[in-house]
């Protein structure tokens, strides 16, 4: 069966400090990559997805970058933490066929 | 005006009754999801339809593609469905695939009351 992980769970950082959140997913190849945020008070918005190694796409321009090395690995990144990037992080893979969605644990990130 | 928009914002039932929880939508889509999320924040899928209606347990969701309309029902609703419930469609992209992108509605917090 297909799982997905993410970490850490919880992260408070300072302003101007560096990020990696990390997201692998397992029993599946080739999946749709995504990563979503959840500001507080607010809805999901996609940030960035992937639909291969290397591969990806942005949705909306921020601070923060995304990467994909390996075909079941997705980071998100940014060099230096915004107080407007605290918020609630989630990875999500699909198959690109059906493209039911599975969403990790989520990273809650505060940004101090 | 957002693309999704779901209502009531808040919803508060006692034990046992029927819930229904609407999701209107002004852009072409290829499927239409519903989401449960905890307190925790653990997001969970519950259905992905494009036409007609699904039912997993006591979940019903129907979706109107004529009417750009979405409705979830819970039947004999319990404490245990409370958490937030969130509408996202999958936009149709004319000549391509949109790759399983989701845009989503603001969420509507359910609390069933014992």
């Amino acid at each position: 069966s297909q799982t997905i992980h993410q970490w850490p769970a919880t992260l408070v950082q300072p302003v101007g400090s560096p990020l990696s959140l990390e997201c692998t997913v397992e029993g599946t190849s080739n999946p749709n990559l995504y990563w979503y945020r959840q500001a507080a008070g607010r809805g999901l918005q996609l940030l960035f997805y992937s639909v291969g190694i290397g591969q990806i796409s942005s949705e909306v321009p921020q601070n923060l970058s995304a990467s994909r090395p390996q075909d079941r690995q997705f980071i998100l990144s940014s060099k230096k933490l915004l107080l407007s990037d605290s918020g609630f992080y989630l990875c999500a893979w699909s198959d690109g066929i059906l493209n039911e969605q599975y969403f990790g644990p989520g990273t809650r990130l505060t940004v101090t | 005006k957002n693309e999704v928009e779901q209502s009531p914002q808040n919803l508060t039932a006692q034990e046992g009754e029927f819930i229904t929880i609407n999701c209107s939508y002004s852009v072409g889509i290829s499927a239409l999801h519903w989401l449960q999320q905890h307190p925790g924040g653990g997001i969970v899928s519950l259905f992905m339809l494009s036409s007609g209606k699904k039912k997993h347990g006591r979940l019903i969701a129907t979706i109107n593609i004529q009417e750009k309309h979405s409705s979830l029902h819970i039947t004999a609703s319990h404490p245990r469905d409370s958490a937030v419930y969130i509408c996202a469609v999958q936009l149709a992209n004319a000549g391509g695939t949109s790759y399983g992108k989701l845009t989503f509605g603001q969420g509507t917090i359910l609390t069933v009351h014992p």
